[in-house]
């Protein structure tokens, strides 16, 4: 069965530093893999998404995620990190022979400290 | 930008009443989505609605839940008897393709509290 795996349920970072959230997948098939992320009151932004090709990919707010196929992972990563960078990211796989249907990860609660 | 708004930000409804949560999905998105997180829980898919029907569920949805999209905008998940365990924030989302590549933009989430 497909499965996303968040092993981390809460990261705390001192802004400025760098940031790696851990994101390992199992699933049969090539993933279609995303990246999400919840502010406060806020919906679900997409950060980046990895469907094939450079197995590093950009995202928005200066977010890369690297897909290693050899480790099943798919984690996302910031060089330096702001204030406002607080918040929860999910990691989703999407589910090939469906209509869409994501699978998520736990998620990981960020707070970011001055 | 376009975006996902989804109405009441928070529901508090009482054991067996029926609830309807709303959305409003991006203006030219035809592919719709519920999804659900339970407190503590993975966020979890409930159902996917295209060319008013739903095009697929989840063993979660069963016959106590129903989507409509009773107009050209609303999309709306209604619970028909909710039990303690309905108890969840819900969120809607759209696409404008079909498929595992479909871009999902999700809405703010109702957080329904059944007591």
């Amino acid at each position: 069965a497909q499965s996303v795996t968040q092993p981390d349920i809460h990261i705390t970072v001192s802004e400025g530093a760098s940031l790696e959230l851990r994101c390992n997948y199992s699933y049969g098939a090539t993933p279609y893999l995303f990246w999400y992320v919840q502010s406060p009151g806020q919906g679900l932004q997409l950060l980046l998404k990895y469907f094939s090709g450079d197995t590093l990919v950009q995202g928005i707010k200066g977010f890369e995620a690297e897909f290693k196929r050899s480790q099943s992972s798919f984690n996302l990563r910031k060089p330096s990190v702001h204030w406002s960078d607080a918040a929860e990211y999910f990691c989703a796989v999407a589910i090939t022979d469906s209509w869409g249907k994501l699978q998520f990860g736990a998620g990981t609660q960020v707070v970011v400290t001055p | 930008e376009p975006e996902v708004t989804q109405t009441p930000s928070h529901q508090v409804t009482q054991m067996g009443q029926e609830v309807i949560l709303r959305c409003v999905p991006i203006s030219n998105h035809l592919y719709f989505y519920w999804y659900r997180q339970i407190l503590g829980q993975k966020v979890e898919f409930l159902v996917s609605f295209y060319n008013n029907e739903i095009s697929e569920k989840s063993e979660i949805f069963d016959d106590q839940f129903s989507v409509e999209r009773p107009d050209g905008s609303n999309f709306t998940l209604k619970i028909r008897s909710t039990k303690l365990e309905d108890s969840a924030m819900y969120f809607c989302a759209s696409g404008s393709g079909p498929g595992a590549k479909n871009i999902q933009y999700f809405g703010a989430g109702t957080r329904l509290s059944v007591l």
